[in-house]
């Protein structure tokens, strides 16, 4: 199985500010990575799918990036509709894992 | 635009069958994979197994021998049973479409409790 880890768990940020979020995985997913959020009882919402492409519908201050093992997912002026989880997932190789999560709190 | 309805039994007695149903409104169950996920109480996100568009499933081992995954086309839904539950199998269910999962139902919480 593809191992998924995320850094930081948690992290606290104001308005405005830029975050970004660390994915790694035990092997390379080629790309096949995505992005989530979710709030609180929620269903988790798909932000970027393989890698880079955000999905339809998603403010353009969420980016993804990276290649191999080592990816990010930057939100570049956090709102306060942005205080959430957020979730990495591969689904290159079966099972489909998911990253741990990292919690997004208000400052 | 495609929405997911979940429906299903929320409280299970250990040893019984958990059985789910995601239906399909706005679009067709044809044509796309359908993954079920499910996510214990304050944990993250598990994968249970999926069935893609030619009908071949594929499952988390850990779950393996007591899951099943269908598809039903004429109803347009797609089913998730789980044997022999336990009360680690306390969690909330999604179903969802694709491998980037783009489509999620709305969750079913599941309790399973003596």
């Amino acid at each position: 199985d593809i191992q998924m880890t995320q850094s930081p768990s948690t992290l606290s940020a104001a308005v405005g500010d830029r975050v970004t979020i660390t994915c790694r995985a035990s092997q390379s997913p080629s790309g096949w990575l995505a992005w989530y959020q979710q709030k609180p009882g929620k269903a988790p919402k798909l932000l970027i799918y393989k890698t880079s492409t955000l999905e339809s519908g998603v403010p353009s201050r969420f980016s993804g990036r990276g290649s191999a093992t080592d990816f990010t997912l930057t939100i570049s002026s956090l709102q306060p509709d942005d205080f959430a989880t957020y979730y990495c997932q591969q689904y290159d190789t079966l099972p489909f894992t998911f990253g741990p999560g990292t919690t997004v709190h208000i400052k | 635009q495609v929405q997911l309805q979940q429906w299903g039994a929320g409280l299970l007695k250990p040893s019984e069958t958990l059985s789910l149903t995601c239906d399909v409104y706005g679009g067709s169950v044809s044509g796309y994979s359908w993954s079920w996920i499910r996510q214990p109480p304050g944990k993250g996100l598990e994968w249970i197994g999926e069935i893609n568009h030619s009908g071949s499933t594929a499952y988390n081992v850990s779950l393996k021998s007591a899951v099943t995954i269908s598809v039903d086309t004429s109803k347009n839904q797609i089913s998730l049973k789980l044997h022999s539950v336990t009360a680690a199998d306390t969690a909330v269910y999604y179903c969802a479409r694709n491998r980037a999962f783009d489509i999620w139902g709305q969750g079913t919480v599941v309790t399973v409790s003596s």
